[in-house]
């Protein structure tokens, strides 16, 4: 079946520091690929995504590469802030049935501090 | 154009009583769907919608739960008999089905949630 696993967190890091969570995943076919981060007490915000092998999907600083050989989808950073801090989520969308259901990781806290 | 809106944000309940969600989708999206989040975990799929049609719902949704779309707008979560397990965060997402300037056909764009606490 369809899975996503991703590191244990929480993440502490300091100001400016780099940033890597790692994402694998297991699927059949083709699936998406994306990352969503959740500020405490709010939903669940797109934060990039990734359609096919070798796509590198960015955005605010945030990068990550769909790797197919590898399975994985992990997410970077060159220099994160305190603003940075949030959960972040690592999914895939299989197509099933006509539509895309979305599979979560459990999710890596990340704490930045200055 | 303002997203998916849900409404209450938060809600605290006794044991026993019913709760009833709202889910208002960004407008025009046709697919709109309900997860469930529990402390510590990533969201779980409960249900889905084309329009007003319910086309899948999860083995975690039991009998005590249901969702509907009458018009094929919004969209309710209700939950008869509230237990302790019940507590989660319960999402609300939406999609558009074909080429849309209101977002892409594989992305799922979500609400900010809606707690809930059952004491």
């Amino acid at each position: 079946g369809n899975s996503v696993t991703q590191m244990e967190g929480p993440v502490t890091l300091s100001e400016e520091a780099f940033l890597t969570i790692n994402c694998t995943y297991t699927a059949t076919g083709y699936p998406s690929l994306f990352w969503y981060v959740q500020y405490p007490g709010e939903g669940l915000q797109l934060l990039l995504k990734a359609t096919k092998a070798d796509d590198k999907g960015s955005n605010k600083g945030f990068e990550a590469t769909y790797r197919k050989e590898t399975t994985s989808f992990h997410l970077e950073k060159g220099s994160v802030q305190v603003s940075d801090s949030a959960v972040y989520f690592c999914a895939l969308s299989a197509f099933s049935g006509g539509y895309n259901k979305l599979i979560f990781g459990a999710g890596t806290r990340l704490a930045v501090h200055p | 154009d303002t997203g998916v809106s849900q409404d209450p944000r938060h809600k605290i309940t006794k044991r026993g009583q019913n709760v009833t969600f709202r889910c208002d989708p960004i407008s025009e999206h046709n697919r709109l769907y309900w997860y469930r989040q529990t402390l510590g975990q990533g969201p779980e799929f409960l249900t889905y919608f084309q329009n007003e049609a319910q086309l899948e719902k999860s083995r975690l949704l039991s009998d005590r739960f249901s969702a509907e779309r009458p018009k094929g707008s919004f969209s309710t979560l209700e939950i008869q008999r509230t237990e302790q397990g019940d507590s989660a965060m319960y999402l609300c997402a939406s999609s558009p089905t074909g080429g849309s300037l209101r977002g892409s056909t594989d992305t799922q764009y979500f609400g900010p949630g809606t707690r809930l606490t059952v004491l």
